[in-house]
């Protein structure tokens, strides 16, 4: 099972929005409404900041977005802020045997 | 509030062997499908077994099918996952986390396992 496609980095000036992509197959992305997306400071374990294509759990801020279309899945940050700088990984469900597979991860940059 | 804290990573010669652990509380552990997630130095998140709640389901990532055992005691609020036949390719951050409805919502602090000659 190949790892997610995402861009390397992405960066915008504060207040601005970026958006991440994630490219997987009809197998993953495509076959299932179960995306997730996490963000990890250096050193840090990883958050869940989307679940489930679009839901923020409870304590995310609603300037994180998620949607998908076909086999790629999206991660919108609206009104970029310095604590936004951090690496961001897709996952998706992949079936019942291979289970679960993570995008390459992209840097954030908030110049 | 949900905490999960590793131990027994550290260094092993190739070939070895090294058994993780994964204690959890501030929720029903029993509850729970569980899982082991790997990151390499520097390197992107990799999902690598996961566990149902009674044990009775286990699934593993390709690269470690055969080496690795996850494993659960639900009396001691615990998660464990055997490795053996280590290579320097499993060199790696080692997180515990609860795998609940398709995601991984809590995490643990990460344990660093490293595979060397």
């Amino acid at each position: 099972q190949s790892a997610l496609t995402q861009p390397r980095s992405v960066s915008g000036s504060p207040g601005q929005s970026v958006t991440i992509s994630c490219i997987g197959t009809s197998s993953d992305v495509g076959g299932y409404n179960y995306v997730s997306w996490y963000q990890q400071h250096p050193g840090k374990a990883p958050k869940l900041m989307i679940y489930d294509v679009t839901k923020r759990p409870s304590g995310v801020p609603d300037r994180f977005s998620g949607s998908k279309s076909g086999n790629t899945a999206s991660l919108t940050i609206s009104g970029l802020q310095a604590e936004d700088e951090a690496d961001y990984y897709c996952c998706s469900y992949a079936g019942r045997y291979t289970h679960f597979v993570f995008g390459t991860g992209t840097k954030v940059t908030v110049l | 509030e949900v905490q999960l804290v590793e131990s027994g990573g550290g260094l092993v010669q190739t070939g070895g062997s090294q058994r993780l652990s994964c204690v959890a509380s501030g929720f029903t552990f029993s509850n729970y499908w569980m899982s082991w997630v790997r990151q390499a130095p520097g390197k992107g998140l990799e999902w690598v077994a996961n566990i149902k709640q009674d044990g009775s389901e286990k699934y593993y990532v390709d690269s470690v099918k055969g080496r690795f055992t996850i494993s659960r005691d639900n009396a001691k609020n615990s998660l464990y996952l055997q490795m053996n036949s280590l290579r320097a390719e499993d060199t790696a951050v080692y997180y515990c986390v609860t795998n609940g409805d398709y995601n991984f919502a809590y995490w643990g602090q990460g344990t660093l396992v490293t595979v060397s000659s």
